[in-house]
């Protein structure tokens, strides 16, 4: 079975710019996490969507979303870059929670803004 | 707030050692507990998951066990191996902000040395 990919695996955007990032969940997962990674902050949740309806939000301001597609596919946008959403982003999958499944995660995807 | 705390930051040892990591949460009001391997540049691995009505799990070299009233978790890694060498993180689901969410560690770097 195919595990959760990301593309694209490195970006790399300037101040001002926007982002998008792209998560295939394993097939059958319809749930699907985005995460933000960085040296000082760890892992911090940004969203979840499942069955095309975001469930669960973190706390980032609005220039980060989100959206999930039919056949469980998430993208993940950020407008008006700044140089501290510099991170690796990660999305993991699980199947319908109730708080009680495994998530499966994905390389994640590398963004440098300049 | 839920806050997951890991203590040591890192931790180096000598190959064969039998290991123990620490993981404490502040909230004892969690759905599971999840321990997490990631290699350098690369995405979370599930090692472990711990359902709050379980005291510990298996896996291999591995053990995890759960302590929900007292907040912790410890991973137990049997003769360890350069293999091994990576970065372990401990998470916990719990209601966080009117949702569910996975709210992670900031990590302990362990570098197995042959």
């Amino acid at each position: 079975k195919a595990g959760v990919t990301q593309t694209p695996r490195y970006l790399i955007k300037t101040r001002g710019q926007q982002v998008t990032l792209s998560c295939s969940p394993i097939s059958g997962h319809r749930s699907v996490s985005w995460y933000q990674q960085t040296p000082g902050q760890g892992l911090q949740f940004l969203f979840e969507y499942f069955s095309e309806t975001q469930r669960n939000k973190g706390n980032f301001p609005g220039r980060f979303s989100g959206r999930q597609f039919s056949n469980s596919r998430s993208e993940m946008n950020v407008s008006t870059l700044e140089l501290g959403d510099s991170a690796l982003y990660l999305c993991a999958s699980s199947r319908p929670s109730g708080g009680s499944d495994t998530q499966y995660f994905g390389p994640g995807t590398r963004l440098t803004v300049l | 707030k839920q806050e997951v705390t890991q203590i040591p930051a890192a931790l180096s040892v000598p190959e064969g050692e039998n290991l123990v990591l620490n993981c404490s949460f502040t909230d004892s009001a969690i759905y599971n507990l999840q321990w997490f391997r990631q290699d350098p540049g690369k995405g979370l691995t599930s090692l472990l998951l711990i359902q709050s009505s379980q005291r510990e799990q298996t896996s291999g070299r591995l053990n995890a066990s759960l302590d929900k009233s007292s907040g912790r978790s410890t991973l137990y890694i049997a003769a360890s191996q350069p293999g091994d060498s990576a970065t372990y993180l401990c998470a916990v689901q719990s209601w966080e902000g009117g949702s569910e969410k996975l709210v992670f560690g900031k990590g302990m770097k362990l570098t197995v040395n042959p």
